[in-house]
């Protein structure tokens, strides 16, 4: 858990501000996205979903933006803090596979 | 209180040896997987399991079995052909298969000595 981000891409922030995480996919027939928060140690936890008939979907503090023609996926979290520090990554699915595919991540680095 | 249980937290093996991880959840998901996670790698799957009695291999499921004889329940074994075994394991379960969300576990972090 604690070397889980070991060379992943980080984003550091400072609190209050608000971060926006990336993620790229390669699959045009995805149509299911996840977007995950995991803390060193533990299990991802879900944060916010989105398929493929919605470009934008919000939540509390986050909200995920899907750019299917450009196969790109975002998570903006407002007023970002401490507690936020942790790798977020994005998982994708299509209709007809069992699994999802996960993204490497990216570790978020939130300063008081 | 619903969710996704493993155990132990931490396990150590010696080289040879084989160990089970136990996975359980309440939350009456009828699919349930295994993953393991590596420093700065996504998820890979190892197995994964559709319905009770049955199950299909992921991406690297040499070295590793499974049952699924309960639908709570979705041990794994880390065989002595693991070549590799120390890492983070994941086990995870969702409503079905495909485009459902998938709940994690807390993980088990097992270590070869």
């Amino acid at each position: 858990g604690e070397s889980v981000g070991l060379h992943l891409p980080t984003l550091s922030v400072q609190e209050g501000d608000n971060s926006i995480i990336n993620c790229a996919y390669s699959n045009s027939a995805s149509d299911y996205f996840i977007w995950y928060k995991q803390e060193s140690g533990k299990g991802p936890q879900f944060i916010i979903d989105i398929r493929s008939n919605m470009d934008k979907r919000q939540g509390q503090r986050v909200t995920v933006l899907l750019n299917k023609t450009v196969k790109h996926l975002s998570l903006q979290i407002a007023a970002t803090q401490p507690g936020d520090s942790a790798v977020y990554f994005c998982a994708e699915n299509s209709i007809g596979y069992s699994t999802l595919t996960f993204g490497k991540g990216t570790m978020l680095l939130v300063s008081p | 209180d619903g969710g996704i249980t493993q155990s132990p937290k931490y396990l150590f093996r010696k080289e040879g040896q084989n160990v089970t991880l136990s996975c359980e959840q309440n939350l009456n998901h009828d699919a349930m997987y295994w993953y393991r996670q590596d420093p700065g790698q996504g998820l890979r799957l190892i197995y994964y399991s559709q319905i009770v009695n049955d199950f299909q291999k992921g991406d690297i499921a040499e070295g590793y079995s499974v049952s699924r004889e309960k639908k709570e329940s979705f041990p794994l074994t880390v065989t002595s052909a693991q070549k590799n075994p120390t890492a983070f394991y994941l086990c995870a379960s969702s409503t079905s298969t495909g485009t459902d969300t998938q709940y994690f576990g807390p993980g088990t972090r097992l270590t070869v000595l």
